[in-house]
C-alpha cells in the first residue's frame, strides 16, 4: 500500500514531441505528489508538485495531471528538448502521517532525440 | 545548488569496514531524510529525522544507523560493509517534519571493494 508504481521504465521521444510518464498509488492517505528530475551524477531536484484538490498543474512546459478517483497521476513534458533527457521520479507522501516519508516510484529514463 | 551539503562526495572502502556519511541541511530546515540509490535503481527510503528525533524508518539495515545533532546536521553510519552496500546515498532536507518540498544533496557515492 506504500508503493508508487511508475511507467514506462524508459522512454525515447523526438525533439519537440510530448513525453508522458505515468504513476499510480494505492494509499489514499497520500496528499502530496511531487515529480523529481535527476541528471547523471546529481541529486534529484524537485520539478513540479500537485495536491489532490486540483486535477492539473502547469509550470512552463511541464504539466501534472491528477486523477484522484483512479489514484493515478502523470507528468507531461511538452515540446520536449534534448536538455530534458534525464531520469524522472514520481513520488508521494502524506503530510499528516506520523511517518511522513516520501515514497518514490522506480524512475523513468527519458531520452530526447535531436 | 539545493543548499544541502553532503560529504564526502566519493568513498571507497573495504568489506567489513565502517564509514560515516555527513549531511548539512538547508539553512532553517528541521527535517533530514536519507535515501539509498543502487545502480539503475530507484530511491529507497532509509530514515528520517526531525529536529533531532527519529521520525520515520524505512528499509534500513540493522548495520546502518543515523542521528541528527543539535545543529541539525545528520550522519549516516554504515558498518560491517558488504559489496552490496555500494550505492549512492542521498540526504534531503525539508523545512518541517511533514515532507512537502524536499531538497536533495549531490549524494555520496560509496564503493565497497
Amino acid at each position: 500500500q506504500q508503493q508508487v508504481k511508475q511507467s514506462p521504465q524508459s522512454l525515447i521521444v523526438q525533439k519537440g514531441g510530448i513525453s508522458i510518464i505515468n504513476c499510480a498509488y494505492e494509499n489514499t492517505a497520500f496528499d502530496y505528489f511531487p515529480w523529481y528530475q535527476q541528471f547523471p551524477g546529481k541529486g534529484p531536484a524537485l520539478l513540479i508538485a500537485i495536491r489532490p484538490d486540483v486535477s492539473e498543474k502547469k509550470e512552463g512546459r511541464f504539466t501534472i495531471s491528477f486523477n484522484k478517483s483512479a489514484k493515478q497521476f502523470s507528468l507531461h513534458i511538452m515540446d520536449s528538448q534534448p536538455g530534458d533527457s534525464a531520469t524522472y521520479f514520481c513520488a508521494a507522501s502524506s503530510q499528516y502521517s506520523s511517518a511522513s516519508k516520501i515514497i518514490f516510484g522506480s524512475g523513468t529514463r527519458l531520452s530526447i532525440r535531436p | 545548488d539545493s543548499g544541502v551539503t553532503q560529504t564526502p562526495k566519493h568513498l571507497i572502502t573495504a568489506t567489513g569496514q565502517r564509514v560515516t556519511l555527513r549531511c548539512s541541511p538547508r539553512s532553517g530546515d528541521l527535517s533530514v531524510y536519507w535515501y539509498q540509490q543502487s545502480l539503475d535503481q530507484g530511491l529507497q527510503f532509509l530514515i528520517q529525522y526531525y529536529n533531532g528525533e527519529e521520525r520515520a524508518k524505512g528499509n534500513i539495515l540493522e548495520r546502518f544507523s543515523a542521528q541528527q545533532f543539535p545543529d541539525l546536521h545528520s550522519e549516516l553510519n554504515l558498518s560491517s560493509l558488504e559489496l552490496g552496500d555500494s550505492a549512492l546515498y542521498f540526504c534531503a532536507s525539508s523545512a518541517t517534519g511533514w515532507s512537502t518540498e524536499a531538497f536533495f544533496g549531490q549524494g555520496t557515492r560509496l564503493t565497497v571493494v
